[in-house]
């Protein structure tokens, strides 16, 4: 069965200083993983998807991730964090095919001016 | 509309009462997800539809949990003799198809709370 998980369920961080949110995944084959976003009040909205086609994924918003096969993680990255950045965000993961997204339980993030 | 639009947005209701839940996708979107989001925790899968088909229910929790999407269109989350238990964030999600090259590329209506008094 494939799971992610997320470390720290709130990270805080000055406006400006890198964002760095956890997750790892468990997969007993090669999953495709993703990062989703909520604003407060709004749907999830995908953030980037990594699919084996390079393991560095650049998204929306600044934000990009680094599939490490060998630590089986799938970190989110930011260089400087944007007042605007302050949300839920989710790593997610599925194997190829018709089985639906496994969420983790989140990370809020906050930014402080 | 543009996105993926649900109703109610917020439902109240007494245990033991039926609620419905209504989901209607992005035009064109073949698969169409549930998932159901307790505060501070993860969408967890109910279950999905390709068409009207649908695919996968493992989610549901009960018999007391159903859905349907009779015209491949629009679908309906029921929860029978609701529970205080019951009471969560129900989102529903589109894409264009499952297992195709857009795998995991979903689209999150805002979603329906749901409280049971």
């Amino acid at each position: 069965a494939q799971s992610v998980t997320q470390l720290g369920s709130h990270v805080s961080v000055s406006e400006g200083a890198l964002v760095l949110l956890r997750c790892n995944y468990s997969s007993s084959v090669p999953p495709y993983l993703f990062w989703y976003v909520q604003y407060p009040n709004q749907g999830l909205q995908l953030l980037l998807k990594y699919t084996s086609a390079a393991t560095l994924v650049k998204g929306i918003n600044g934000f990009e991730a680094e599939f490490k096969k060998s630590e089986t993680s799938f970190h989110l990255t930011k260089p400087s964090a944007h007042m605007s950045d302050a949300a839920e965000y989710f790593c997610a993961v599925t194997p190829r095919g018709n089985t639906p997204l496994v969420f983790g339980k989140g990370t809020r993030l906050s930014v402080i001016a | 509309g543009a996105g993926v639009s649900q109703s109610p947005r917020y439902k109240v209701t007494k245990r033991g009462q039926d609620v419905a839940l209504r989901c209607d996708p992005i035009s064109g979107h073949v698969s169409l997800y549930w998932y159901r989001q307790a505060l501070g925790q993860g969408p967890e899968f109910l279950t999905y539809f390709n068409y009207e088909a649908q695919q996968d229910k493992s989610g549901l929790p009960n018999d007391r949990f159903s859905a349907e999407r009779p015209e491949g269109s629009i679908s309906t989350l029921t929860i029978q003799r609701t529970e205080q238990r019951d009471s969560a964030m129900y989102r529903c999600a589109s894409s264009l198809r499952a297992g195709g090259p857009n795998t995991g590329e979903l689209f999150f209506g805002e979603g329906s709370r749901l409280t049971v008094l």
